[in-house]
């Protein structure tokens, strides 16, 4: 599965949208891009994925640039219950079901 | 819909004692399940895969005999942890994946807490 390279953190004022950065230079044509996010002492949430076209679900959006070397997950009205640490994982969607978890990027919403 | 709970959700133990800890999926049945372990401020590790009716895959890294898994339904799993230490102390949390074919989007507990003494 294709490395992906996150922002360690990032900042995001309340009521504002977050935008979070995910490189992934190598990935491959059938792999997807997933995203998950773990608020402090729980288990991860999945939010979102895709593969080539933009997505759009009650929680975010994704956007997959043309080359899917990047994406961008996008929380439009970010709220100080979106505090987490945010994980982009690529993999292909129907092999071994493995999630390779990065370090993520640790979005504090503040009011 | 796809509620995946863990019991306990934090334990305390003396070393040299085994621990269960068990994962349910709670509206669908799943036939891979997975566990992780997790350090402060670090990031997910996986430690195996589980399938139903079968043995556990395990990680590179990961001893098999000192953690167990059992995968007896489709709707549980469990991880002993063997002759636990103190550095088995973290937290650990499953997911499971649902058994259809359509999709197989990852739904995670909500960890179990573990303290070795």
């Amino acid at each position: 599965d294709a490395k992906t390279t996150q922002p360690p953190s990032m900042d995001c004022a309340e009521g504002r949208a977050a935008n979070l950065p995910c490189n992934h230079s190598t990935i491959s044509g059938n792999e997807y891009v997933y995203w998950y996010r773990q608020i402090h002492s729980q288990g991860p949430q999945y939010i979102i994925h895709g593969l080539k076209n933009n997505e759009t679900n009650e929680m975010a959006s994704l956007i997959i640039t043309e080359d899917r070397k990047s994406s961008t997950l996008i929380l439009p009205h970010a709220t100080l219950r979106d505090t987490a640490v945010y994980y982009c994982i690529v993999r292909l969607q129907y092999n071994t079901d493995k999630l390779i978890f990065g370090t993520g990027t640790r979005l504090q919403v503040f009011p | 819909g796809a509620v995946v709970s863990q019991h306990p959700s934090w334990v305390i133990c003396k070393s040299g004692t085994s621990v269960k800890i068990e994962c349910r999926s709670l509206d669908f049945q799943a036939t891979t399940m997975f566990w992780y372990r997790q350090f402060p401020k670090q990031s997910l590790m996986l430690m195996a895969t589980s399938n139903e009716g079968s043995k556990a895959t395990y990680e590179q890294g990961v001893e098999k005999d000192k953690f167990l898994i059992n995968h007896a339904s489709l709707t549980l799993s469990t991880l002993t942890v063997t002759s636990a230490h103190p550095e088995d102390s973290s937290f650990y949390i499953c997911s499971a994946r649902p058994g259809l074919a359509n999709t197989d989007t990852q739904y995670f507990g909500p960890g179990t807490r573990l303290t070795v003494l």
